[in-house]
């Protein structure tokens, strides 16, 4: 398999454009994770899926930020406007089961926002 | 509210040393433990993880850990250091009532002197 894949790998934008970060997650994995990385708060997960549905969100840290999951394959997280604290490593990440399974990272999305 | 705590920020051993990482963390109910590592630029690779049973667990590239439920460690292991392990280190947390949400350490930055 090819592993999560996520695009771009590297974006620089200027504060207020639409970010728009893609994930394909490992084939016939139920649960797609978007995890952020900061120097400052580490890991942090952002919210997660299940089936393509969004069973928590509460690490989203604010309205400018939507992430969809149209189907199976595919998910989206945007950022509308985009800040300069956006500036980060955005992982999107799968697995086949919640309990305890490993979780498979994508090679992150290095987002800068100047 | 479950937190994983790594003290060491940074380590440098010798290559050919003894390497342990450590990882407390704080969770009332039954733990998945997770160690993860990431190479600069990259996204993170699983080492090993547990979830019941024997408490010694074997991952990949030589390294152990061992769960020790009465002191909440799970702390990272590998007898011999060799310059490619230079990378960071995160150790992680899941449980049974989480879902599939993995909290994450701030990581152990490791560096190996020739």
């Amino acid at each position: 398999d090819a592993g999560v894949i996520q695009s771009p790998r590297h974006e620089v934008t200027e504060m207020g454009q639409e970010v728009t970060l893609r994930c394909k997650p490992i084939s016939g994995h139920d649960y797609l994770f978007w995890y952020r990385q900061t120097m400052m708060r580490g890991l942090e997960l952002l919210i997660y899926f299940n089936n393509n549905v969004p069973i928590d969100d509460s690490g989203m840290p604010e309205d400018r930020f939507s992430a969809k999951m149209p189907n199976a394959s595919f998910s989206t997280l945007k950022i509308q406007p985009s800040e300069p604290r956006d500036s980060a490593v955005y992982f999107c990440a799968s697995s086949l089961r919640p309990r305890g399974d490993t979780i498979y990272f994508g090679e992150g999305s290095w987002l800068t926002v100047v | 509210a479950q937190s994983v705590t790594q003290p060491d920020i940074h380590i440098t051993v010798s290559e050919g040393a003894s390497l342990e990482l450590r990882c407390n963390y704080s969770y009332g109910a039954t733990p998945y433990l997770f160690w993860y590592v990431q190479s600069p630029g990259q996204g993170l690779q699983l080492l090993l993880k547990y979830f019941s049973g024997d408490t010694l667990v074997q991952g990949i590239k030589g390294f152990e850990a061992e769960f020790k439920r009465s002191q909440s460690s799970f702390n990272l292991r590998k007898p011999s250091v060799h310059w490619s392990d230079a990378a960071e280190y995160f150790c992680a947390v899941g449980a049974d009532n989480q879902g599939g949400k993995l909290i994450f350490g701030q990581g152990t930055e490791l560096s190996v002197k020739p």
